[in-house]
């Protein structure tokens, strides 16, 4: 079964690129890698999807190497507003979308 | 434009008694799912639907029941409320285009729920 680590928490000051990776050694073939994004009191957001190399959208950018054992969150110039708890996911056997604790990201003036 | 909306926001039980959570999207979306969060705990998963009519159990499904009568409509039921399920509770949706594991999904906005 897939499963992912992050770092608990991180620290960064508005107006720096913040990289946050997660490591999902077993991930199966054909799955792909989600971040999501949740702010105190609301549900979580789906920012990102990719499956390798790189991806990019108007929030985030998304690195995975060849061997799709980790992969990196991008976010550019980070905003006190982007202070938030980033889930990486990879799904658990054929039909469980499991969320672990993610990285709890505090962005600083 | 509603997206996933639950009913109600906020509820104190007290232990023992029942009651019934309902989330409704209007995105035709095939899939639901329940999940749980408790602080530093992430978001757990108690009950899913892949279609109408059909439900399964997640990773934490012990103590609810769910109904997924209608395809707009998932129901989390507690039958004898505890302290333990006090929590905050999440409904989500998603399509279901190809693999249902990579799916999108699409949160509600929470049910803070208080068994005291």
């Amino acid at each position: 079964l897939a499963k992912t680590t992050q770092p608990i928490s991180m620290d960064s000051y508005e107006g720096q690129e913040v990289n946050i990776t997660c490591s999902h050694n077993n991930i199966a073939t054909n799955d792909y890698i989600t971040w999501y994004q949740q702010f105190p009191s609301q549900g979580p957001r789906f920012i990102i999807q990719g499956y390798k190399t790189k991806v990019t959208n108007e929030v985030a950018s998304l690195f995975i190497p060849a061997d799709r054992k980790s992969s990196t969150l991008s976010l550019p110039r980070v905003s006190l507003s982007d202070t938030a708890v980033y889930y990486c996911l990879v799904a658990e056997g054929d039909d469980k979308i499991i969320f672990g604790k993610g990285t709890r990201l505090h962005i600083l003036p | 434009n509603a997206g996933v909306t639950q009913t109600p926001k906020f509820r104190v039980l007290k232990t023992g008694q029942s009651m019934t959570l309902l989330c409704a999207q209007d995105m035709n979306h095939e899939y639901m799912y329940w999940y749980r969060q408790d602080p530093g705990m992430g978001l757990r998963l108690i009950h899913y639907s892949v279609g109408e009519g059909t439900t399964a159990k997640g990773e934490v499904p012990d103590g609810y029941n769910v109904s997924r009568l209608k395809k707009q409509n998932f129901l989390l039921g507690l039958e004898s409320a505890a302290p333990s399920q006090t929590s905050v509770y999440f409904c989500a949706s998603s399509y279901a285009s190809g693999s249902f594991k990579n799916e999108k999904l699409f949160f509600g906005s929470g049910t803070q729920l208080s068994v005291l």
